[in-house]
């Protein structure tokens, strides 16, 4: 079957930088998207990768391992409104979305 | 720019009642989802839809139906509604599914079943 992992929650301190894994195994791979969910609200879209590497967006960063089925989101220069859960979702052969249950990220002052 | 809006934001339904959730877009999106969220879960597919007057099932979509009648709509109804229904239902939608397909999701609608 298809499966998604990401840890369940991570705890990090303002102004510092976290890294949120997300291992997968999918039938095919047509791109890996993280989303960002804040509490009660709707998936906001952060980054894309289809190809091995780091993508960096400002304080957001994604990194790709195709052959290790591995992703990761760097946050950096944390701040309080960073506290949200983080998506991550993988484009499959069909071009069907998998999506992993998400990471709680608490940010303490 | 109203960009994916959802109707209702809550409801509540008692055990074999039916409704319609509502969603429209206008940002001429071609393809139109239908999510649940459940806790501990990852966001799983009821149905689609590539074009108007398209549906296609998704990973779950027992006990639902879905409609697209104009381009800017995706209605997803439920027959007779159970306790395992009880989910925050998101609609989103796209331009396309290849590339950096980005899904723009509505607020999200949450509903109980008693």
């Amino acid at each position: 079957g298809q499966n998604i992992d990401q840890p369940t929650e991570m705890t990090a301190t303002e102004g510092a930088i976290v890294q949120i894994n997300c291992t997968y195994q999918t039938s095919g791979f047509n791109g890996l998207f993280w989303y960002q969910q804040h509490a009660g609200e709707a998936p906001t879209f952060l980054s894309y990768n289809v190809l091995d590497g780091l993508e960096e967006k400002g304080r957001f960063s994604s990194f790709l391992s195709r052959s290790k089925g591995y992703s990761y989101l760097l946050l950096k220069e944390l701040q309080m409104k960073d506290s949200a859960s983080y998506l991550c979702a993988v484009r499959d052969s069909n071009y069907q979305l998998i999506w992993g249950a998400g990471t709680k990220l608490i940010i303490k002052p | 720019n109203a960009g994916v809006t959802q109707t209702p934001k809550f409801r509540v339904l008692k055990t074999g009642q039916s409704m319609t959730l509502l969603c429209a877009q206008d940002m001429n999106h071609e393809y139109m989802y239908w999510y649940r969220q459940d806790p501990g879960m990852g966001l799983r597919l009821i149905h689609y839809s590539v074009g108007e007057g398209t549906t296609a099932k998704g990973e779950v979509p027992d006990g639902y139906n879905v409609s697209r009648l104009k381009k800017q709509n995706f209605l997803l109804g439920l027959e007779s509604a159970a306790p395992s229904q009880t989910s925050v239902y998101f609609c989103a939608s796209s331009w396309v599914v290849s590339g950096a397909n980005v899904l723009t999701f509505g607020a999200g609608s949450r509903l109980t079943v008693l």
